[in-house]
């Protein structure tokens, strides 16, 4: 599966929304983009995922580039319950073992 | 509600002591894994199941056990414990569709293993 980079922190005003960027510039045709966050040593949740095209659900959006090197992680709207770190992972749905590899991820301060 | 529910959440025990953390879910899922989370090292996969009595290592097996008699259950198993296996471990499931693609992992809230 493809390595991903992040940055390793970022701030955001409470009801501003959040932008968080992800490099995967090794991905290949068939990987997906997933992105999950973890609040504070809780499970790891899942928040998106998406192919190539645009994706929006109740949680967040998904902005895929064109050539599909890069990808934002969009929160609307974040709220102090937002505050956690996330983790932007580039796999295939047959990937063997079905592992997902977590890196350092982005650790996103939601201030008031 | 769906959910993936593991016990104990909070565990302190001692060299070579025998435990079990279970993980249970109730969606019905195939596939079920367990992850370990240390800091500095992100989640390591340790064993992974992708149905009922078909269990595989993952990338950090050795001083674990599974196994997978229910569809639902995926105990994880140390046998002698040490030192180097107090973590957070988390429990995930998901379900397997069509033409061999896994859907999203869901995860459970974690155990926090101390070993003395």
């Amino acid at each position: 599966d493809a390595k991903t980079t992040q940055p390793t922190s970022m701030d955001c005003a409470e009801g501003r929304a959040a932008n968080l960027p992800c490099n995967h510039s090794t991905i290949s045709g068939n990987e997906y983009v997933y992105w999950y966050r973890q609040i504070h040593s809780q499970g790891p949740q899942y928040i998106i995922h998406g192919l190539k095209n645009n994706e929006t659900n109740e949680m967040a959006s998904l902005i895929i580039t064109e050539d599909r090197k890069s990808s934002t992680l969009i929160l609307p709207h974040a709220t102090l319950r937002d505050t956690a770190v996330y983790y932007c992972i580039v796999r295939g749905h047959n990937n063997a073992g079905n592992m997902l590899t977590f890196g350092g991820g982005t650790r996103l301060m939601v201030k008031p | 509600e769906a959910q993936v529910t593991q016990n104990p959440r909070y565990l302190i025990t001692v060299t070579g002591k025998k435990l079990t953390v279970t993980c249970s879910q109730n969606m019905n899922h195939e596939y079920m894994s367990w992850y370990r989370q240390d800091p500095g090292l992100g989640l390591r996969q340790i064993y992974y199941s992708m149905n009922v009595e078909v269990t595989d290592k993952g990338d950090v097996p050795e001083g674990y056990k599974v196994s997978r008699k229910e569809k639902r259950n995926f105990p994880l198993i140390l046998e002698s414990p040490s030192p180097n296996q107090t973590s957070l471990y988390f429990c995930a499931s998901s379900s397997l569709q069509g033409q061999g693609r896994w859907d999203t992992q869901y995860f459970g809230p974690g155990t926090r293993l101390t070993v003395l």
